[in-house]
């Protein structure tokens, strides 16, 4: 079963922050986040292990509730370049597909 | 910095007709990947590869398709007798290690079908 992101879509002025929500039904052992470009290959953004490890980059900020299964992507400052869809990947114990949800459509504007 | 490479970008193909996609991992990557995006839907994941074989494939991985690694650097999947609901956007990815680490994703080859 896919994770479900939310929100759909969301809109916001440059400098303004967002939150991006993905939840799991499955018990997980990681979330991964990517953000993608129209017609572009999804970029790594971050990933939230279970156990509280984290990679990823250094502006970017992620946090992994292991007891609800849930992870949030905060964008903070928003810059024009984050205009994009953000999907998250989930990993179960069992392999190392990502699963991903359906995406959320973020659109930074000046 | 390394990247996934795949080729071709676009394929156009009739039905039934059979195709190879070609993908180049990073090159010290162990773990390889293929996922596909039909036109504004999401990444859905197809097969991951691991020590020359299948570890992990999902429902949509069906007899249609096939993986090989031929050699030492192209990772390639097969799609036999192309359907019209095979266009999509496919995806390569590679990571290190597996569990965990993170997928890096190749460009990708939008496969049409007519």
């Amino acid at each position: 079963q896919q994770p479900v992101q939310s929100p759909q879509a969301v809109i916001l002025r440059e400098g303004e922050d967002a939150v991006i929500n993905c939840s799991s039904s499955k018990a997980l052992y990681s979330v991964h986040w990517y953000r993608q470009k129209h017609g572009e290959a999804p970029v790594f953004l971050m990933i939230l292990l279970k156990g509280g490890e984290q990679k990823g980059h250094d502006k970017i900020s992620a946090s992994f509730n292991e007891k609800k299964q849930q992870s949030s992507l905060y964008l903070t400052a928003s810059q024009l370049s984050y205009s994009g869809t953000y999907f998250c990947g989930t990993e179960t114990d069992s392999g190392y597909a990502l699963n991903f949800g359906k995406g959320t459509s973020l659109l930074v504007t000046p | 910095e390394p990247e996934v490479t795949q080729t071709p970008s676009h394929q156009v193909t009739q039905m039934g007709q059979e195709v190879i996609l070609r993908c180049v991992p990073i090159s010290n990557h162990l773990y390889f990947y293929w996922y596909r995006q039909i036109l504004g839907q999401k990444v859905e994941f197809l097969v991951s590869f691991y020590n020359n074989e299948i570890s992990e494939k999902s429902e949509i991985f069906d007899d249609q398709f096939s993986v090989e690694r031929p050699d030492g650097s192209n990772f390639t999947l097969k799609i036999r007798s192309t359907k019209l609901e095979d266009s999509a956007m496919y995806f390569c990815a590679s990571s290190q290690q597996g569990n965990g680490d993170e997928q890096y994703f190749g460009p990708g080859t939008r496969l049409t079908v007519t």
